[in-house]
């Protein structure tokens, strides 16, 4: 596996279900992200993480909650989501924070 | 606050073309400008980056796009499309060097063959 992944790749849940989103990365960089992409909107900012600190909680609501247990990996644990949650979750990440970012192939969640 | 406006939502071009997208963003400080493009089914890709230097940047596939302080821009050019370039176009803007990569809502292209 190259660049970035994520699974599973696409997601129907709940609203009362809980679940994960998986990220990891190839490319031996220290700062992990996750993006929402909603229909019509830009890509929204939630989490950053560098050098497996979380440095940025765009003021995302609790019923997210992200990971980052080593410099590969970050996961995105969900639970009583919402409808309008409903969107494409990426996860990027960079060789430092003021880098490019290279993206993941995103999760596509639905809740129902 | 900050952030970045891409004017043109959809473009539709015949192959041979000329391409421009536009991008400016609000800020008046450092900011390090890049532009994205997603191809219909594919993960987001840099096109290219500008962080300082000469202000015309280029890219792969051909693609260049000019910095210009005084305008807030940060214009994507093709001198030719081909119909493989039919994809959404993401311009994205990081102010002071900071992890927050702020981005446009996007130009999707519609290249004719």
């Amino acid at each position: 596996e190259t660049g970035v992944t994520q699974t599973p790749r696409h997601l129907v849940m709940g609203m009362t279900n809980k679940k994960s989103l998986k990220c990891e990365q190839h490319l031996g960089h220290n700062a992990m992200y996750w993006y929402k992409q909603s229909a019509k909107k830009p890509l929204e900012l939630m989490f950053v993480y560098s050098l497996e600190e979380r440095v940025e909680n765009n003021s995302v609501p609790s019923r997210f909650s992200p990971e980052c247990p080593n410099s590969s990996h970050l996961f995105l644990h969900l639970h009583t989501l919402q409808p309008e949650d409903s969107a494409l979750y990426l996860c990027a990440s960079s060789q430092r924070t003021d880098y490019e970012q290279y993206f993941g192939p995103g999760t596509r969640l639905t809740v129902t | 606050a900050q952030s970045v406006s891409q004017h043109n939502h959809h473009v539709i071009l015949s192959e041979a073309a000329s391409l421009e997208l536009g991008c400016n963003y609000s800020y008046g400080g450092t900011v390090n400008l890049f532009w994205y493009v997603q191809y219909p089914g594919q993960h987001l890709q840099l096109l290219l980056k500008y962080f300082s230097g000469d202000p015309l940047v280029k890219g792969i596939k051909g693609f260049e796009a000019e910095f210009i302080k005084s305008k807030f821009s940060f214009n994507l050019r093709k001198p030719s499309v081909q119909w493989s370039d039919t994809a959404e176009y993401f311009c994205a803007a990081m102010m002071d060097s900071s992890y927050k990569l702020i981005f446009g809502s996007g130009t999707r292209l519609l290249v004719r063959p």
